[in-house]
């Protein structure tokens, strides 16, 4: 199946400083990227459609200034969380949507996901 | 988005068949139905997708009854390996696709 991988898989930061995750399709191209959130024993959260050259989409309830996305190639999204707080920590997954060929339908591969503690 | 209801926990012996039901009674003409599989600290890794009838691969098999409904995740032979949390998810096949994740089913496994 496709590959999907993030970076970084952890990080740790101090409270008021900005943290970028990076998400890559590694032998798909990928026109449109999701964000999740979760939080332990939840489910995933989805956050935000990233859609290459264009503005992401966000989910209700979710800061478009706090946390950043930038689609910039068909095999990379970026999610900077700006100006972190304590309660943003969380495990951060991406997903990247696979088209289907020859008239297939079409999946979502996830990366292993970036956990972000925030001090 | 269609909507989907699973039980919340299921436990089993190594060696057993389990079978996972989820239910999806707004689903739509064009919805495909993805089980997903999550292990703690990882992201979803997809399982199998169906339409309808009945789908296998290495893993699992996929049973969809003709009113699609509802459909069963039946996973051979467990081993403690499986012990996770399986999603099952419906959403369009082409087009803008957006997974809504239910609560899933958390499997526990045991010798």
């Amino acid at each position: 199946g496709a590959v999907v991988s993030q970076h970084p898989s952890r990080v740790i930061c101090k409270s008021g400083t900005s943290v970028k995750i990076e998400c890559r399709s590694l032998d798909f191209q990928a026109t449109t990227m999701f964000w999740y959130r979760q939080f332990p024993k939840q489910s995933l959260m989805l956050m935000a459609t990233s859609n290459e050259g264009s503005k992401a989409t966000y989910e209700q309830g979710v800061e478009k200034d706090k946390f950043l996305i930038n689609h910039a190639s068909l095999t990379l999204s970026t999610l900077t969380v700006t100006s972190a707080h304590p309660e943003d920590s969380s495990f951060y997954i991406c997903s990247a949507r696979d088209l289907g060929g020859a008239g297939g339908p079409d999946t979502q591969y996830f990366g292993p996901g970036t956990r972000l503690t925030v001090l | 988005l269609a909507k989907t209801t699973q039980p919340i926990s299921m436990d089993s012996y190594e060696g057993q068949e389990v079978n996972i039901t989820c239910s999806h009674n707004n689903i739509a003409t064009n919805d495909y139905i993805t089980w997903y599989q999550q292990f703690p600290s990882q992201g979803p890794r997809f399982i199998i997708q169906g339409y309808k009838t009945k789908v296998t691969n290495e893993v699992a098999s996929l049973f969809i009854p003709a009113d699609r409904k509802s459909s069963t995740l039946s996973l051979p032979r467990v081993s403690l390996s499986d012990t996770a949390v399986y999603y099952c998810l419906v959403g369009v096949d082409t087009g803008f696709q957006k997974l809504v994740f239910g609560t899933g089913t958390r499997l526990l496994v045991s010798p």
